[in-house]
């Protein structure tokens, strides 16, 4: 079946520590989003990528870094710059950079610090 | 960016009534879209509705768009239409600003 996955499930993270999440799509898509979402919130954009090897800053780009090495995967690293990385993560792929799309989510990586 | 603003913000509904959920927006957007998320957090689109009217079994919606507002109604509401219920738009192609969503729950 096509579509995204996020793994793990589940993180923690511990003081000063490095965490990386996994996002993989076989959809095709070329565009690739990661979002944060806080309880109660909506989601912010954190980084996107409209093609391999290239990304851009979203809105609340700080403490977090990314690659697009793979059409397929764009993984989102959380720095210990990030004080605050207690939340909920969602990646999503879209079909390319058009105005006029559609975004599909994966499942999601909730992120507690320990 | 662009302010996004939903109404109500938590709503009850006994199953099998009807209701409407607003989204207002603080300047044009392009991609006007609206999501569901369920109780386990994952996120699905409803409807990609720039302007006018669409409508998909139980749930329809309206995007005035010289107005900057949308509307999503649902109808014979069911138990499992409870979750949170986002409206999202962009000015770009990319950068999609979500409101803070309205938390739906159907009681049987």
């Amino acid at each position: 079946d096509g579509g995204i996955t996020q793994s793990p499930k589940y993180l923690f993270r511990k003081e000063g520590q490095n965490v990386t999440l996994s996002c993989e799509q076989n959809l095709n898509h070329d565009a690739m989003y990661w979002y944060r979402q806080d309880p109660g919130q909506g989601l912010r954009l954190i980084y996107y990528s409209q093609i391999v090897n290239d990304f851009q800053k979203g809105d609340i780009a700080e403490g977090y870094s990314v690659s697009r090495e793979k059409k397929e995967s764009f993984p989102l690293t959380v720095t210990s710059a990030q004080k605050n990385p207690t939340a909920f993560y969602l990646c999503a792929s879209s079909i390319g950079n058009r105005v006029r799309e559609t975004q599909y989510f994966g499942p999601g990586t909730r992120l507690l610090v320990l | 960016g662009i302010q996004v603003e939903q109404s109500p913000p938590d709503l009850i509904l006994q199953e099998g009534a009807n209701s409407t959920l607003r989204c207002n927006f603080s300047d044009s957007v392009n991609n006007l879209q609206w999501f569901h998320q369920n109780p386990w957090g994952q996120l699905i689109n409803l409807f990609y509705i720039p302007s006018g009217t669409k409508q998909n079994g139980r749930l329809s919606a309206t995007t005035v768009a010289t107005e900057r507002y949308s509307l999503l109604y649902i109808s014979s509401s069911q138990t499992t239409d409870s979750g949170v219920y986002f409206c999202a738009g962009s000015t770009g192609a990319n950068n999609l600003f979500f409101g803070t969503g309205t938390r739906l729950t159907v009681i049987p």
